[in-house]
C-alpha cells in the first residue's frame, strides 16, 4: 500500500533532549511537509522541503531542524531550543494539485 | 499574509439534519482551497480540492463550494459517523502545493 509513515506514534521527551520524528513515503511524491497542530489552532508549517538535499524553512521553523538526504525521508528533529516542544506533528507530501498527511506523532515533554 | 477563517468552530446536528460549514479565505492569487476531514488522534484525509469560483464538488454526502470570499462544506442528512473535525485550507500560487495556511477546523457531532 502507498502510503506516508510516521513514527513512532506517541513520543515522550524531557527537557532539554533533542528527539527525531520519522517520516517515510512511498509515493514517489518530490515535495515533503511537517505540520505543527495544537488545540484549538490550525495547523502550521515546520518545515518543506520540494527536492532532494533542499528545503526551506515554514512559518515556525525556530527550535527544529530537517534533512532530505532521500526522497522517501523526511525526518524532523526537535531540538532543546524550542521553548513549547508538546504537540502532534504531522508529515505530509505532495505532487501536483493535493497534498497527503500520514498518521501524526504527538511528543509530550515530560 | 494569507488567511484562512472557519465558522463556527463547533456544530451539533441531529442525524439527517443538513447543515453548512463555512470558511472565508484572504489569500493572494489562490491557486487552490481544499477540505480535510479529520478523526482524534489521525492526520487529516482530504476530501476536496477546488480551484474556481463556482466550481462545486460531492462525495456521498458532501458538497464543496467556491466562490471569490468563501467555501462552503454542504452536509446533506448527516450520519454520526460524519462527526469529525473538518479543516479548510488554502494554496496561495507561485508556492509548493503542500505548503497550506490552514484555518482552526469546524468540530463536527452528529447525534443519533
Amino acid at each position: 500500500d502507498g502510503g506516508i509513515t510516521q513514527s513512532p506514534k506517541y513520543l515522550f521527551r524531557k527537557e532539554g533532549q533533542n528527539v527525531t520524528l520519522s517520516c517515510e513515503q512511498n509515493l514517489n511524491h518530490d515535495a515533503m511537509y511537517w505540520y505543527r497542530q495544537d488545540p484549538g489552532q490550525g495547523l502550521r508549517l515546520i518545515y518543506y522541503s520540494q527536492i532532494v538535499n533542499d528545503f526551506q524553512k515554514g512559518d515556525i521553523a525556530e527550535g527544529y531542524s530537517v534533512s532530505r538526504e532521500k526522497k522517501e525521508s523526511f525526518p524532523l528533529t526537535v531540538t532543546s531550543a524550542q521553548k513549547n516542544p508538546t504537540a502532534f506533528y504531522l508529515c505530509a507530501s505532495s505532487i501536483h494539485t493535493e497534498a497527503f498527511f500520514g498518521q501524526g506523532t504527538r511528543l509530550t515533554v515530560v | 499574509e494569507d488567511q484562512v477563517t472557519q465558522s463556527p468552530e463547533a456544530l451539533r446536528l441531529q442525524e439527517g439534519e443538513s447543515s453548512s460549514l463555512n470558511c472565508s479565505y484572504t489569500v493572494s492569487g489562490l491557486r487552490g482551497l481544499f477540505w480535510y476531514r479529520q478523526d482524534p488522534g489521525k492526520g487529516p484525509e482530504f476530501l476536496f480540492t477546488l480551484y474556481s469560483a463556482g466550481e462545486e464538488k460531492e462525495k456521498e454526502r458532501l458538497k464543496a463550494t467556491l466562490t471569490k470570499k468563501e467555501s462552503f462544506l454542504h452536509i446533506t442528512a448527516p450520519k454520526p459517523e460524519d462527526s469529525a473535525t473538518y479543516l479548510c485550507a488554502s494554496n496561495a500560487g507561485g508556492t509548493s502545493y503542500g505548503k497550506l495556511t490552514f484555518g482552526q477546523g469546524t468540530i463536527l457531532t452528529v447525534h443519533p
